[in-house]
C-alpha cells in the first residue's frame, strides 16, 4: 500500500460524457502527478500540481483538466470522452525535497 | 521530445534463468528510475540511479546507469516466478524549470515455473 488512494477503481461510461477521477496523496505530500497508461503508449505524464498550483504539464488534452484542492486532494476531469480515452489513469504523489513518486492503484476508465 | 525505449517489450523465460532488460535514449537524464508494476496496481519504485556508471544491487536485481546517463540496464539473476511483472524505466529531466519523469513503454516479464 503506497498511501495514495484513487477513486473510483473502475469507471464505465459512454462517448461524449464527462467524468471526474479523484486522488488523495500520501499524508504530507504536496505534489500530485497524473498519468495515463494505455496498452499502446505506456505511461504518459499528464500534469503535476504542487500545493494547489499547476507545476508542470505533459501530454494533456484540452478536453482534460485537473485541480488540487486546499486539502491537497486532486481531481482529474475528462470531458467529451472518446473511445481512445479508455485507459488506466494513475495518480502519484511525492514529498518536499524528494523525487520519489508513490503511485496509487489507478482508475480503469472504459469508454463505450 | 525525450523518448526512452525499452527492450525487449516481452520476455518469457524459465525459472532459474538470467535476463537483462535495456532502457535506451538519445537524451541525457539527471537520474533514472526502475519500477515494477503488477496487474491491477500502480508502479512501485525499485531503484534510482543518479551517477553515470553507477551500479546498484537489490538482492538478485542489478541496475546499471550508463556512463553518459542516456541508458540503463536491469539484470535479474536466477529469475523466480515472483519476478513476473511489467518493468518500467523512467528518466528524470528538468524542462522549463519543472522536473518531469519520462517513462519507457515497459518490458513485460513472465517467469515460468
Amino acid at each position: 500500500d503506497s498511501g495514495v488512494t484513487q477513486t473510483p477503481k473502475h469507471l464505465i461510461t459512454a462517448t461524449g460524457q464527462r467524468v471526474t477521477l479523484r486522488c488523495s496523496p500520501r499524508s504530507g505530500d504536496l505534489s500530485v502527478y497524473w498519468y495515463q497508461q494505455s496498452l499502446d503508449q505506456g505511461l504518459q505524464f499528464l500534469i503535476q500540481y504542487y500545493n494547489g498550483e499547476e507545476r508542470a504539464k505533459g501530454n494533456i488534452l484540452e478536453r482534460f483538466s485537473a485541480q488540487q484542492f486546499p486539502d491537497l486532494h486532486s481531481e482529474l476531469n475528462l470531458s467529451s470522452l472518446e473511445l481512445g480515452d479508455s485507459a488506466l489513469y494513475f495518480c502519484a504523489s511525492s514529498g518536499f525535497g524528494t523525487d520519489t513518486q508513490y503511485f496509487g492503484p489507478g482508475t480503469r476508465l472504459t469508454v463505450l | 521530445t525525450q523518448l526512452l525505449e525499452q527492450s525487449p517489450q516481452f520476455l518469457s523465460i524459465q525459472e532459474g534463468e538470467n535476463l537483462t532488460v535495456y532502457c535506451n535514449s538519445s537524451s541525457v537524464f539527471s537520474s533514472l528510475q526502475w519500477y515494477r508494476q503488477e496487474p491491477g496496481e500502480g508502479p512501485v519504485l525499485l531503484v534510482t540511479v543518479v551517477t553515470g556508471g553507477e551500479v546498484k544491487k537489490l538482492k538478485r536485481l542489478t541496475f546499471q546507469f550508463g556512463d553518459a546517463r542516456k541508458d540503463s540496464s536491469l539484470h535479474i539473476t536466477a529469475a523466480q516466478p515472483g519476478d513476473t511483472g511489467l518493468y518500467l524505466c523512467a528518466g528524470r529531466s528538468t524542462i522549463q524549470g519543472a522536473q518531469k519523469l519520462v517513462f519507457g513503454q515497459g518490458t513485460r516479464l513472465t517467469i515460468n515455473p
